[in-house]
């Protein structure tokens, strides 16, 4: 069966570039969206965007301007860039599949934006 | 399109039936989503499309509603159904989900 894991730095500094990469396995990317979710601590879940295989994109309109996804089908995997970073943005990060419902998830991945 | 989910918890005991409300604040047709969170763990899609229930998820759950208001059923609550409980529609981007419903033990 498919699963997602995610890596990455941890710790972020602030008005720096954070990037995240999820790699599948189990299973090919092609043929699916692939979705970025974020949670901050104690809080709800937030949908950062969705990528398609072939790199079709579409962005939460609250994060468009600082957001970016790619995919490498060679290494099955896709990523998540998201500039100027701030403690707001804060939280666990999951790449999951799907861009209506969603499933499945990878386990998350803490980063943390401080100096 | 806002979610808004009620109660935001509640406590029950194991047998017990329990539901959960999800209310949308524009119309959605049957595009709502239901996932179950664990602490510290990611969600698990539990249904979809408003009343398929995904698979290898226990028929003791259940889904229903269409438009703007959605229901969430545990018919006989176990041990391991103890948990944070959220929706999320796919109607028009963005996607959102609600803000979760805590299932805790009385």
């Amino acid at each position: 069966h498919v699963q997602l894991q995610e890596s990455g730095p941890g710790l972020v500094k602030p008005s720096e570039t954070l990037s995240l990469t999820c790699t599948v396995s189990g299973g090919s990317i092609s043929d699916y969206f692939w979705s970025w979710i974020r949670q901050p601590p104690g809080k709800g879940l937030e949908w950062i965007g969705y990528i398609y295989y072939r790199g079709d994109t579409k962005y939460n309109p609250s994060l468009k301007s600082r957001v970016s996804m790619s995919t490498d089908t060679s290494k099955n995997q896709f990523s998540l860039n998201l500039i100027s970073v701030t403690a707001a943005d804060t939280a666990v990060y999951f790449c999951v599949r799907g861009s209506g419902w969603f499933d499945p998830w990878g386990p998350g991945t803490l980063v943390t934006v401080s100096s | 399109i806002q979610l808004t989910q009620s109660p935001s918890s509640l406590s029950a005991s194991v047998g017990d039936s329990v539901t959960i409300t999800c209310r949308a604040s524009q119309g959605i047709s049957s595009q709502l989503a239901w996932y179950q969170q664990k602490a510290g763990k990611a969600p698990k899609l539990l249904i979809y499309a408003a009343v398929t229930l995904q698979s290898g998820v226990p028929s003791r759950f259940s889904g229903s509603g269409s438009d703007t208001d959605f229901t969430l059923t545990i018919s006989s609550l176990q041990p391991e159904d103890f948990a944070t409980y959220c929706c999320q529609q796919f109607n028009s981007f963005p996607l959102t989900f609600g803000g979760g419903t805590m299932v805790q033990i009385k």
